[in-house]
């Protein structure tokens, strides 16, 4: 298996523009998770999905940003628009779901608002 | 959740065993105690974890106290591959709550050669 996929790996873009990320979780894998990474913070959940439907949000930041999961094997995180606080490193995980089963990260995406 | 408590940063030697001490004094009955490291540039990667009982895998051995209130995260035989940054994280295991990894600073190990 090709593990968690996201895209793109790094991304700069100027404030005020939308950006999207994209997850291509394992094949298999019920559960989904968008996490934020930022030196300050610390590794953060932003939203957390179960069979393509959003459960838990709560992390989300703001209305800037907006995730959705059309299919068992994409999910998108948009930020519109953004901002230079925005730049962090957004990592995308899957699993099955239930506390016995471990979460596998994606390689990242380093986003960098100018 | 249960907080969990680790040391800063440790140093081990190349080829020797590296013991990673963790806290959770808060622990209660239904919880796991997850492994994560994080090695620089990479998402964080699964190592191991148990309930109750002392699990190993071919990465690590987890020895969890039989009060659960401490465990012990054990490489047997550290690499400067494994030079990473260690998280401790206890997992609840109700349904409502169970799919939260809450990952705190960690603790930052260093193998020299």
């Amino acid at each position: 298996d090709a593990g968690v996929i996201q895209s793109p790996r790094h991304e700069v873009t100027e404030m005020g523009q939308e950006v999207t990320l994209r997850c291509k979780p394992i094949s298999g894998h019920n559960s989904l998770f968008w996490y934020r990474q930022t030196m300050m913070r610390g590794l953060e959940l932003l939203i957390y999905f179960n069979n393509n439907v959003p459960i838990d949000d709560s992390g989300m930041p703001e209305d800037r940003f907006s995730a959705k999961m059309p299919n068992a094997s994409f999910s998108t995180l948009k930020i519109q628009p953004s901002e230079p606080r925005d730049s962090a490193v957004y990592f995308c995980a899957s699993s099955l779901a239930g506390a016995e089963y471990e979460q596998y990260f994606g390689p990242g995406t380093r986003l960098t608002v100018t | 959740d249960a907080k969990t408590t680790q040391p800063p940063s440790m140093d081990c030697a190349e080829g020797r065993a590296a013991n990673l001490p963790c806290n959770h004094s808060t622990i209660s009955g239904n919880e796991y105690v997850y492994w994560y490291r994080q090695i620089h540039s990479q998402g964080p990667q699964y190592i191991i974890h148990g309930l109750k009982n002392n699990e190993t895998n071919e990465m690590a051995s987890l020895i969890i106290t039989e009060d659960r209130k401490s465990s012990t995260l054990i490489l047997p035989h550290a690499t400067l591959r494994d030079t990473a940054v260690y998280y401790c994280i206890v997992r609840s295991s109700s349904p409502s709550n169970d799919y939260k990894l809450s990952f705190g600073a960690g603790t930052t190990v260093t193998v020299r050669a």
